[in-house]
C-alpha cells in the first residue's frame, strides 16, 4: 500500500515553463514533507522541504505548495531550465513510532531546451 | 557538496558470497540511514543508526546487518548474496532524525 502518491510518473516541460509534480497522502499523522532531486547516476539531494503549520514555502525558483485539508502537496519549479531535468522524489515523515520517511514512486522530469 | 562516500560504486559478484557495503560521512552527522531504490522506484528504509552503537531495522525487510562502531562509518554486510539482493543501495546522514539531508551517490549491486 503506496501511503505516499506522486503524479505524474514523468513529465516534459519546455525551458522557461513551470513544471508542477503532486502528492497526495492518507495518513494525518504526517508532519514533515520534503522533496528530493535525484541526478542520473548520483543520491538524492535534499531540495526544499515544508511542514503542515503552513501553506507554502518559497526557495529560488522552487516553491511547495501545501493543503492540509486536501492531503496534498505539489512542487512547482518556476523558469524551468534544461539543467533542472532530473528526477523528484515527494517524501512525508510520520510523527508517531519510528517517524521514519515514506517516499513516492518519484518524477522524471525533463526541460527540453 | 555534501562529504558522504559510498563504495564500491559498482558490484557484480556470485550468489553466496559475503559483501559489505562502506558509508562514510566527514559533517560529524549523528543520525544515518541506508535505503534500497529499485531502478525508477522509490526509496525503502532498511537500517538507521542515530549514534555510536545504535541500530535499527527500517520498513522495509532486509537480510542485511550494519553496525555503527564509529560516527562517520555506517557499513552495510550481506553475509550471504543471493540474487534477490540485487538492487542500489543509498546510505544517507543529516542532523535531525528522520531528516536525510545528504545522500551518497549509492552502490548499483548485482549478484549474479
Amino acid at each position: 500500500q503506496q501511503q505516499v502518491k506522486q503524479s505524474p510518473q514523468s513529465l516534459i516541460v519546455q525551458k522557461g515553463g513551470i513544471s508542477i509534480i503532486n502528492c497526495a497522502y492518507e495518513n494525518t499523522a504526517f508532519d514533515y514533507f520534503p522533496w528530493y532531486q535525484q541526478f542520473p547516476g548520483k543520491g538524492p539531494a535534499l531540495l526544499i522541504a515544508i511542514r503542515p503549520d503552513v501553506s507554502e514555502k518559497k526557495e529560488g525558483r522552487f516553491t511547495i505548495s501545501f493543503n492540509k485539508s486536501a492531503k496534498q502537496f505539489s512542487l512547482h519549479i518556476m523558469d524551468s531550465q534544461p539543467g533542472d531535468s532530473a528526477t523528484y522524489f515527494c517524501a512525508a515523515r510520520q510523527n508517531t513510532g519510528r517517524r521514519a520517511l515514506t517516499f513516492g514512486s518519484g518524477t522524471r522530469l525533463q526541460v527540453q531546451p | 557538496e555534501a562529504d558522504i562516500y559510498q563504495t564500491p560504486r559498482y558490484l557484480v559478484i556470485g550468489t553466496g558470497k559475503k559483501i559489505t557495503l562502506e558509508c562514510s560521512q566527514t559533517m560529524g552527522h549523528d543520525k544515518m540511514y541506508w535505503y534500497q531504490q529499485d531502478p525508477g522506484m522509490e526509496l525503502h528504509l532498511i537500517h538507521y543508526s542515530y549514534g555510536v552503537n545504535s541500530t535499527e531495522k527500517g520498513d522495509l525487510s532486509s537480510e542485511s546487518t550494519v553496525s555503527r562502531i564509529r560516527t562517520e562509518h555506517f557499513p552495510l554486510t550481506l553475509e550471504s548474496a543471493r540474487p534477490s539482493h540485487t538492487s542500489q543501495y543509498l546510505c544517507a546522514s543529516g542532523q535531525v532524525e528522520n531528516q536525510p539531508q545528504h545522500f551518497g551517490d549509492g552502490t548499483r549491486l548485482s549478484i549474479l
